[in-house]
Order: structure tokens, then sequence, then C-alpha cells
């Protein structure tokens, strides 16, 4: 069955770096578009980056745009988020989910990992 | 939000309720709707894509609609367990970017 695992969360202050992963298993990791989406605490979702399935094609939103960097290795089923000068406002959930189209019109996200918790504090 | 949905809604059992989605030409004008369904403290879970599919194991009493640059998500013959937060959500072509709702709170009376 599709799982995703994501990692990295953690505590950080204001204007550091981490790095989010998201191991996945059960499908063709390949062949699908991936997506980070996040929601801060009693919030809604926000769409965050999307990233093709071979990595040629990438989209930020523009929260994050200049700060965010998403990338994959294939070889190793692995999603990736690199988040530079956080701020507050970057607390939240981070997801990571799978879509089976070519990101644009048809765009869906049909599994969706359990979530890594991002708070970014002095 | 770039779309717009009702903070809450609310029925009792076996009631058919709707929740609308309003957005422009960019998203849900030209673009497939998706409606995902999310309980406290999970992570979200997708109810319908392309405006009006059901993925396998999605009950038949969950419903998509669009007409123009609106669309609604219909829930039939409610349930307690239907009691969760839902957003919809589309790709939005001026922005290059994947835009939600604000969400919309379900209460079963």
């Amino acid at each position: 069955q599709v799982q995703l695992v994501e990692s990295g969360g953690g505590v950080v202050q204001p204007g550091r770096s981490l790095r989010l992963s998201c191991a996945a298993s059960g499908f063709t990791f390949s062949s699908y578009a991936m997506h980070w989406v996040r929601q801060a605490p009693g919030k809604g979702l926000e769409w965050v980056a999307a990233i093709s399935y071979d990595g040629s094609h990438k989209f930020y939103s523009d929260s994050v745009k200049g700060r965010f960097t998403i990338s994959r290795d294939n070889s190793k089923t692995t999603l990736y988020l690199q988040m530079n000068s956080l701020t507050a406002a970057d607390t939240a959930v981070f997801y990571c989910a799978t879509d089976p189209t070519w990101i644009g019109g048809l765009t869906y996200f049909d599994y969706w990992g359990q979530g890594t918790l991002v708070t970014v504090s002095s | 939000s770039v779309l717009t949905q009702p903070p809450s809604a609310s029925g009792t059992p076996g009631q058919r309720v709707t929740i609308s989605c309003s957005g422009g030409s960019s998203n849900i004008g030209s673009s497939a709707v998706n409606w995902y369904q999310q309980f406290p403290g999970t992570a979200p879970k997708l109810l319908i894509y392309t405006d009006n599919q059901r993925p396998s194991g999605v009950p038949d009493r969950f419903s998509g609609s669009k007409s123009g640059s609106s669309a609604s998500l219909a829930i039939s013959g409610l349930q307690s367990e239907d009691e969760a937060d839902y957003y919809c959500a589309a790709w939005d072509a001026s922005l290059n970017a994947k835009v939600f709702g604000g969400g919309t709170r379900l209460t079963v009376l």
C-alpha cells in the first residue's frame, strides 16, 4: 500500500534553515508528481510547492518562492523540501502528497503523508 | 483564500447538505476541482477529483459538481461520521499554483 512518511520537522529559530524529507513506498515513485502542502495551527490548507515526476519542472507558492526549494531523488524514492530564511509565519504541519497527473489543471492529491510539524520560534 | 467557501455548514442525520466553493476564470473556471475531507489531527483525504469523480472507497453519498467558476460538494444521507472539515481546491493558471478554499466545518446536529 502507498506510504508517505515525512520527517525533519522540529523547532527552529527565525532566519534558520530546515530540510524536510518524505520517504515514499508502495507505488512507482518516479511516475508521480509530488507536492508539499502545509497547515498552520488551527488554519486551513495551503499549497507550498510541486515537482514533476522527473524533477524537471518545479512550482512554488508566492509565499515561499525564493526561500524554499523542492527536490526529489527517484533512486531513493524520497521527496525533499529545503526551507531557508524561516519566519514564524512558516510554522505549520507540512504534508507531502502524490499527484498522478501532470502538474496543472487536472492536478489532485490522491495520497497524503501523516505530516511533520515545523515550529519557527526563538 | 483564492477560493471562497462558507466557514460552516450543518445538518441532521439523513439530510442532504451542500458546500459551495466559488472561484474565478483562472482557477475553477478553467481547471478541475477537487474536494478533501479532514478530521481533526489527521491528514486530509481525497474525496472528489476532476469535478465529480470519486476515488474507490469513497461512498456514493458524496458527489461533486461544477458550473462556471463555482463548484459544490453534496453529501446525502448525512451521517455523524461525516462531521469534519471540507476543502475545495483547483489549479490557478494565473498564479501557476494550486489554490485551496478556506475550508468548511461540517457539524452533524
